[in-house]
């Protein structure tokens, strides 16, 4: 069974303008966390942010922040004043108790900021 | 610098011939990782070793094998490569992450590998 979903194959933003690229997750757990990481095109995967499923507020990094709906089952990222340097693939990554030691991934999101 | 170091970062093989991707991880994490990395179908889970002295397949184990040599190293072999093994490659080290959800994966810079 699929346990993330990044529906945006492909998305296109404004430089400076924000944008939010969706993950939803399927676990039965109540424990979890959720991760994302951004991959450029020089291949290296560099991680962004972690939500805990238990965590009361939303995480941010930064320029970076999760919009964690917990009943939806949903971790989107938000990235806000959009630059050149965030064009990349962004992918949505979860570990579980019963996925324990495993991460599991979605097929990502291909971001493109037009100056 | 601290990390996990993959080689090499480029290979071609011819359908048929063995190789070995090496990964050397500093941080002293307990688990693992081998994913291959096809476009649009994000990242996928070879093996992995939740510890020294043990590993476990994952989504796609097919066509490899793995050696967790020590607690440092973790390799992956390819013993009679195909072309459907064309794809990037990476490994990643995380903390044991039974009972704990907050440890995320390092990775590795990559192999990207041809079969041809």
């Amino acid at each position: 069974a699929q346990k993330i979903t990044q529906t945006q194959p492909g998305m296109f933003v404004q430089e400076k303008e924000a944008v939010t690229l969706d993950c939803t997750y399927d676990t039965s757990d109540p424990s979890y966390g959720l991760f994302w990481y951004k991959q450029p095109s020089s291949g290296e995967m560099i991680f962004l942010i972690y939500q805990g499923s238990y965590d009361q507020q939303n995480a941010t990094e930064g320029r970076y922040s999760l919009n964690f709906q917990k009943a939806r089952k949903s971790a989107n990222l938000v990235i806000s004043a959009s630059q050149l340097g965030d064009s990349a693939m962004y992918f949505c990554a979860m570990r579980d108790i019963y996925t324990g030691n495993q991460f599991y991934f979605g097929t990502g999101t291909s971001l493109t900021v037009i100056p | 610098n601290a990390g996990v170091t993959q080689t090499p970062k480029f290979q071609v093989l011819k359908t048929g011939q063995s190789m070995t991707l090496q990964c050397a991880q500093d941080m002293n994490h307990n688990s693992m990782y081998w994913y291959r990395q096809d476009p649009g179908m994000g990242l996928r889970l070879i093996y992995y070793s939740a510890s020294e002295g043990t590993t476990d397949k994952g989504e796609v184990p097919n066509g490899y094998n793995v050696s967790r040599l020590n607690k440092r190293e973790f390799s992956l072999r390819l013993e009679s490569a195909a072309p459907s093994q064309t794809s990037v490659y990476f490994c990643a080290s995380s903390e044991r992450g039974a009972g704990v959800t907050n440890y995320g994966y390092t990775f590795g810079s990559g192999t990207r590998l041809t079969v041809v």
